[in-house]
């Protein structure tokens, strides 16, 4: 089973900043990973897939980054709006598909 | 991509629950969907995952041989048969459908099961 571990756990910013968020693999798992924005009480969404690609909608201040084991998730300028807990999931070594345990950014 | 699911409610031990998801938006019969569930314990966790035709599917080891995963194309439903729950099974259950080959594009609102006596 791939373990992801997403780090750091909690991200403090100001509005404005630019944050990356690490997602670690314990196995190489190419660029087969997925980036989700939880909200509270919202179901997870879709950011990025394939380590680099943005879903449909989403706005280009997210990037994904990375293959093999080590991989980021940019956001440009945060806003209010991206308050939010990030999750990495793999699909490459299935199954199980895996997910990260997230990174939630949150208001400094 | 809308996906609604049905079934929440409170199951006793060792009980059964059928959870449904209906899709809309999109061919249903054309994807992969899955069942994820979410605790603030565990986390995000993938629970089983069906293939377009319905003839192969997976499950995570906590739920084998307790959890049925099932598609009917013609109703572009989803379900989980939930059978011998246990505690640990109590969670929100999300449906999700397969993008870009494994990923999950798309969600429903999710629908909480709580297993308690």
């Amino acid at each position: 089973e791939v373990v992801l571990t997403q780090s750091p756990a909690t991200l403090s910013v100001s509005p404005g900043e630019r944050v990356t968020l690490s997602c670690r693999a314990s196995q190489t798992i190419r660029s087969k990973l997925a980036w989700y924005q939880q909200k509270p009480g919202q179901a997870p969404r879709l950011l990025i897939y394939g380590a680099s690609t943005r879903a449909t909608g989403v706005s280009v201040k997210f990037s994904g980054t990375g293959s093999g084991t080590e991989f980021t998730l940019t956001i440009n300028s945060v806003q209010p709006d991206d308050f939010a807990v990030y999750y990495c999931q793999q699909y490459h070594n299935w199954p199980p598909w895996t997910f990260g345990q997230g990174t939630r950014v949150e208001v400094k | 991509v809308q996906l609604v699911e049905s079934g929440r409610g409170l199951v006793q031990p060792g009980g059964s629950l059928r959870l449904s998801c209906v899709a809309s938006g999109f061919t249903f019969s054309n994807f992969w969907m899955s069942w994820v569930r979410q605790t603030p314990r565990k986390g995000l966790e993938w629970v089983a995952s069906i293939r377009q035709d319905g003839l192969e599917k997976y499950y995570v080891d906590a739920v084998k041989g307790r959890f049925t995963v099932s598609r009917d194309n013609t109703k572009n439903s989803l379900y989980l048969q939930m059978s011998g729950v246990k505690v640990d099974d109590t969670a929100v259950y999300y449906c999700a459908r397969e993008v870009g080959g494994g990923a999950f594009g798309g969600w429903g609102q999710g629908t909480l099961v709580v297993v308690s006596s």
